[in-house]
């Protein structure tokens, strides 16, 4: 089965801190996804990476940064948190163009910005 | 530009009752659609996929969606509900088969269900 696991479940951080996300899959995936969920907007996509060191913006983009130094590893960063970052934050991984390879998401990291 | 349209965030129904999700999809090119599955503080699971051929899908747990090009509509659908079919649900469109490239994964508000006794 594949696994994808982000380090924290619930993360509580103050105004103007940094913030690291940590998302690690285990199956070799090429893609992989940093989505935000509230209530009433469902996901929206904040970075993509394509590749190690390749980045792509997603819908709504400002104020994160994202970091791919390896495969497995795709991280979320919030260079100066603000309250309006108070989210779910969900990642997610999958293989390029392929018709049988969903989507596969971790269980999501709460985090609370006060 | 691809979007999703989910109508009613909330829909409740009886144990036993038929399951009805409506989602609508805006798409410049052919749609892949998707409806994905989120229990309380879990992630999502994909539920079934819509890709090229017969445009009724079957997916888990015995829901099914058609896919109807003519009225932009990808319904999610259960005969009978149970109980643990309670949580969100999630329909989602991405111009590209398995939807994990370029093309990437653009959901809808989501709903919710609830299941009563």
């Amino acid at each position: 089965d594949v696994k994808v696991t982000q380090s924290s479940r619930y993360l509580v951080k103050r105004t103007g801190e940094k913030v690291f996300l940590e998302c690690v899959q285990d199956m070799d995936h090429e893609n992989m996804f940093w989505y935000r969920q509230d209530p009433g907007l469902g996901l929206r996509l904040i970075y993509f990476s394509y590749d190690v060191k390749m980045k792509e913006k997603g819908d709504i983009p400002e104020g994160y940064s994202v970091s791919r130094e390896k495969k497995e590893r795709f991280s979320l960063i919030l260079e100066s948190a603000s309250t309006n970052q108070t989210s779910m934050y969900l990642c997610a991984s999958g293989l390029p163009t392929s018709i049988n390879s969903p989507l596969h998401f971790g269980n999501g990291t709460r985090l609370t910005v006060t | 530009a691809q979007s999703v349209t989910q109508l009613g965030s909330h829909v409740s129904v009886s144990e036993g009752a038929l399951v009805l999700l409506r989602c609508n999809y805006s798409s410049s090119v052919p749609p892949y659609l998707f409806w994905y599955v989120q229990y309380p503080n879990q992630g999502l699971q994909l539920l079934l996929k819509y890709t090229t051929g017969a445009t009724l899908v079957k997916g888990i747990n015995g829901f099914e969606a058609e896919f109807k090009k003519s009225e932009t509509s990808f319904h999610l659908t259960k005969p009978s509900a149970h109980m643990s079919d309670a949580a969100e649900y999630f329909c989602a469109v991405s111009d590209l088969p398995g939807g994990t490239s370029y093309g990437k994964l653009t959901f809808g508000q989501g709903t919710i269900l609830t299941v009563h006794p």
